[in-house]
């Protein structure tokens, strides 16, 4: 079964503007985290922006927002004041627990964004 | 501050072959995890090393195995290549017992089979 879902293969924003990508993941597991990140064409995966299930506020790094609702196990990515070097693939992941002991991140299948000029 | 490394960058092989990838964590880290990352796709887990011990495995045949030495760093080896194996292998590193575990990437070793 799909745990993570990002439902937005594509997306296109302006430079300087704003940018939600979004990201919804099913677990049974009280204890979990969500993270954030960024592909360029080169290949490497690029950590953004981490979340833990049992965190009170919503995460932020700079300009990267994780807009965390819980109760509808939703995860979107802010990204503010888009730059031309975010265009890039961006994925969302989760492991179920909490600790780097417990294991494997659970990827999406990416959102590929594009920022104009 | 040295990030996660991995060597080499690409490689070309013939169905049938076998293949070795190798994998430096970033300083400090003591777990190494590896991914496949198919065209177009998101990477899928294959297994993940801490003390020299494999201590979780994705949905991935026999064919593919690892080693973590000592110092951490680790190698993925692929025996029987298949044409399916071509992809992007991703190696990733963490700390064991950390809070997060967040684990950072390196640059991928591009696969191609044919």
């Amino acid at each position: 079964a799909q745990k993570i879902t990002q439902t937005q293969p594509g997306m296109f924003v302006q430079e300087k503007e704003a940018v939600t990508l979004d990201c919804t993941y099913d677990t049974s597991d009280p204890s979990y985290g969500l993270f954030w990140y960024k592909q360029p064409s080169s290949g490497e995966m690029i950590f953004l922006i981490y979340q833990g299930s049992y965190d009170q506020q919503n995460a932020t790094e700079g300009r990267y927002s994780l807009n965390f609702q819980k109760a509808r196990k939703s995860a979107n990515l802010v990204i503010s004041a888009s730059q031309l070097g975010d265009s890039a693939m961006y994925f969302c992941a989760m492991r179920e627990g909490l600790r780097g002991s417990q294991g494997n991140l659970i990827f999406g299948k990416g959102t590929k964004l594009s920022v104009k000029p | 501050d040295a990030g996660v490394t991995q060597s080499p960058t690409h490689l070309i092989k013939t169905r049938g072959q076998q293949v070795t990838l190798r994998c430096s964590p970033k300083s400090g880290h003591d777990t190494v995890s590896w991914y496949q990352q198919a065209l177009g796709q998101g990477p899928q887990f294959i297994f993940q090393y801490y003390e020299e011990e494999e201590r979780q495995r994705g949905n991935f045949p026999d064919r593919f195995s690892g080693h973590q030495f000592p110092n951490y760093s680790s190698e993925l080896n692929v025996n029987a290549l298949l044409l399916g194996d071509s992809a992007l292998y991703l190696c990733a590193s963490s700390l064991f017992g950390g809070r997060a575990g967040t684990q950072y990437f390196g640059p991928g070793t591009r696969l191609t089979v044919l």
